[in-house]
Parts: structure tokens; C-alpha cells; sequence
């Protein structure tokens, strides 16, 4: 069955430091990756998606993520993390048997604390 | 221009109650879908629909029905509401692979 885990249930940096969270995936095929933003209150923003390709994808504020098929991973990472960051960040998966029946499974989140 | 928009963004309701979540995309999507997500903040998938049909319906309890009386539209009706229905719904929109996520609805069941 297709899964996605997200190790790290909450993680702290200081601002300007680096950043690095962890998604791993399981599927049986080639798959169709997502790291999405969920600031507190607001809905799901797509920060970048992975489908085919170059393995390193560049996404919004910065942020970009690697496609490493060998360890079922797509990590999301950024050089310098900034205080309007703080979010709960969601990796997800895209699957289904064509056209419309796809549909995303998420991993259960990592709620990044900046402290100044 | 809001690409995905529901309403209302708060419901508070008590149980045994019938409400409706609209939901509108201008993206010009084939696609809709409602997602949960729990007080763990945990997503699940609930419908997706295309061109008003509908494609996904991941046992979710009848209680719920989808309507999407044209593309661009799909609403969440929701019958005799339970304390654990207490959720926030995401409408989403997207060309089937992906999706764009409306505000979400924040439901509350007393």
C-alpha cells in the first residue's frame, strides 16, 4: 500500500540556519511527489512538485527538494530559513490509475518551530 | 483572485444537524476533491469528482455526499453531524495529478 513518512514531528532552527526535512515514501511505481505548507490557520500551500526528471526541484521561498529513488526519499530543504517559515509542512504522494482517479496521500506532517 | 475558495471558513453546529460546505474553483479543473483532516492534523482523501462525476469515494460513512452540479463546483453536504465529524474539510482542485487547496473549513460538532 502506499505510504508516506515524515519522521521528525516537530523540528526547531534558528533563523538563518539551515533547514532539511525528511520524507520518505513508499510505492510500487514511479511516483509523483508533493511538499505542501499548511501555515497555522490557513490552508495547504504546494511548495513543489517532483514528477519526472531532474531529481533536484526547485520550488517557492526558497525552497527546493531531491528525488533519491535509491532511498525512497524526497527531502525538502533550505538554505537559510527565515521567521515566516514556521509552519507544519506536509510531504505527500500522487497515485492512482490514470486521469482523474488520483489522488494524494499524505504524510503526517513536521511542525517547524524558527526561533530568532 | 482566489484560485479555490469554500464557504463558510468556520461552522460551528450542534449534533444530529444537516450542513453544506460550498466549494468554487476558477482554475478551470476537470477535477475536484474534498479532503479531512483530523485534530491530529492527519489528511485523508474523502471524494474527488470529474466533470461531475464521481471518481474517488474512499469509504467515507453516506452521511456525507458530494454534489458538483457543474465543474467548477463541488459541495459537501453532510447529514445528522456526529462529534467526531468535528474536522477541518479541504476542497481541492486540480488537472489529476496534484491539487490546488482551497482555506479549508473548520467544523465544529457540540
Amino acid at each position: 500500500a502506499q505510504s508516506v513518512t515524515q519522521p521528525d514531528i516537530h523540528i526547531t532552527v534558528s533563523e538563518g540556519a539551515s533547514l532539511e526535512l525528511r520524507c520518505n515514501y513508499s510505492y510500487g511505481a514511479t511516483p509523483y511527489l508533493f511538499w505542501y505548507v499548511q501555515s497555522p490557520g490557513q490552508g495547504l500551500q504546494l511548495l513543489l512538485k517532483y514528477f519526472s526528471g531532474d531529481t533536484l526541484v526547485q520550488g517557492i521561498k526558497g525552497f527546493e527538494a531531491e528525488f533519491k529513488r535509491s532511498q525512497s526519499s524526497f527531502n525538502l530543504r533550505k538554505p537559510s530559513v527565515h521567521w515566516s517559515d514556521a509552519a507544519e509542512y506536509f510531504c505527500a504522494v500522487g497515485w492512482g490509475s490514470g486521469g482523474s482517479n488520483y489522488k494524494l496521500t499524505f504524510g503526517k506532517g513536521t511542525l517547524l518551530t524558527v526561533n530568532p | 483572485d482566489t484560485a479555490v475558495s469554500q464557504t463558510p471558513k468556520y461552522l460551528v453546529t450542534q449534533m444530529g444537524n444537516d450542513k453544506s460546505i460550498k466549494c468554487e474553483q476558477n482554475l478551470g479543473h476537470d477535477t475536484m476533491y474534498w479532503y479531512k483532516q483530523d485534530s491530529k492534523k492527519f489528511l485523508k482523501i474523502m471524494f474527488s469528482y470529474n466533470n461531475k462525476e464521481l471518481i474517488i469515494n474512499e469509504t467515507v460513512p453516506n452521511r456525507f455526499s458530494p454534489k458538483s452540479p457543474d465543474k467548477a463546483h463541488l459541495n459537501l453536504h453532510i447529514n445528522s453531524l456526529e462529534l467526531g465529524d468535528s474536522a477541518v474539510y479541504f476542497c481541492a482542485s486540480g488537472t489529476g495529478i496534484g491539487a490546488f487547496f482551497g482555506q479549508g473549513t473548520r467544523l465544529t460538532v457540540v
